[in-house]
């Protein structure tokens, strides 16, 4: 009963290095976030998809990339990182039938960019 | 405008006593839901209740209470005789999914930092 699954769980870069975090769901889910999550911030929307091959900005794109290629995966991508991007970040993921508001959440990744 | 407002930004109580975590949420939607996470010190987000706009009962699970209020628009978390394993941060979320495009994501407050000292 795997849920959401990101990986990695932990990654320190060095400022201008680019990663990518994986987030992968086996619910058959259409909709599906990256947040991140600083202290005193609360979760902040990053970006956000509403079905394969669609993506769209949150609250707080800047710096970030995301692609939906396959419906069960989400990728968030930092081409080039900044001290800035140093964070937890949570993937989570939703249905819509029924439409309960629910999502589902990941373990969570943290991220250092020294 | 901040949608969820969680005013208590740390708690710190003795064990066994009972604590109340506000939050007040703003929305035009007439159908949200409202939700309580807790994110114990290991990090992950834990689920503990949603409530639809058309429930206003109120909800207890054991030790946990839910006091929802249309009237002020607050959700309250309430623990009765509070242990250390309370100990955790609580984020109150809102979720407006007939809101006409978007992310229909949730929308989280601040978080309350809850200590339960022994």
């Amino acid at each position: 009963n795997a849920g959401v699954t990101q990986t990695p769980k932990f990654r320190v870069l060095k400022t201008g290095q680019s990663m990518t975090l994986l987030c992968a769901q086996d619910m058959n889910h259409e909709y599906m976030y990256w947040y991140r999550q600083d202290p005193g911030m609360g979760l902040r929307l990053i970006h956000y998809s509403v079905g394969e091959g669609t993506t769209a900005k949150g609250e707080v794109p800047d710096g970030y990339n995301v692609s939906r290629l396959k419906k069960q995966n989400f990728l968030l991508g930092l081409e080039s990182a900044a001290p800035s991007q140093t964070s937890v970040y949570f993937c989570a993921s939703r249905g819509t039938v029924p439409n309960t508001g629910e999502l589902f959440f990941g373990e969570g990744s943290r991220l250092t960019v020294l | 405008a901040q949608k969820v407002t969680q005013a208590q930004t740390e708690i710190s109580v003795v064990e066994k006593e009972d604590v109340t975590l506000d939050c007040v949420y703003e929305t035009r939607d007439t159908t949200y839901y409202l939700f309580w996470y807790k994110q114990p010190p290991s990090g992950e987000l834990v689920f503990l209740i949603r409530r639809n706009s058309f429930d206003e009962q109120n909800e207890i699970s054991g030790r946990y209470s839910w006091n929802f209020q249309k009237s002020t628009s607050s959700f309250n978390f309430t623990i009765t005789a509070s242990q250390v394993v309370d100990s955790a941060v609580y984020f109150c979320a809102l979720s407006e999914p007939h809101s006409g495009g978007g992310a229909d994501g949730l929308t989280f407050g601040k978080g309350t930092h809850l200590i339960i000292q022994p």
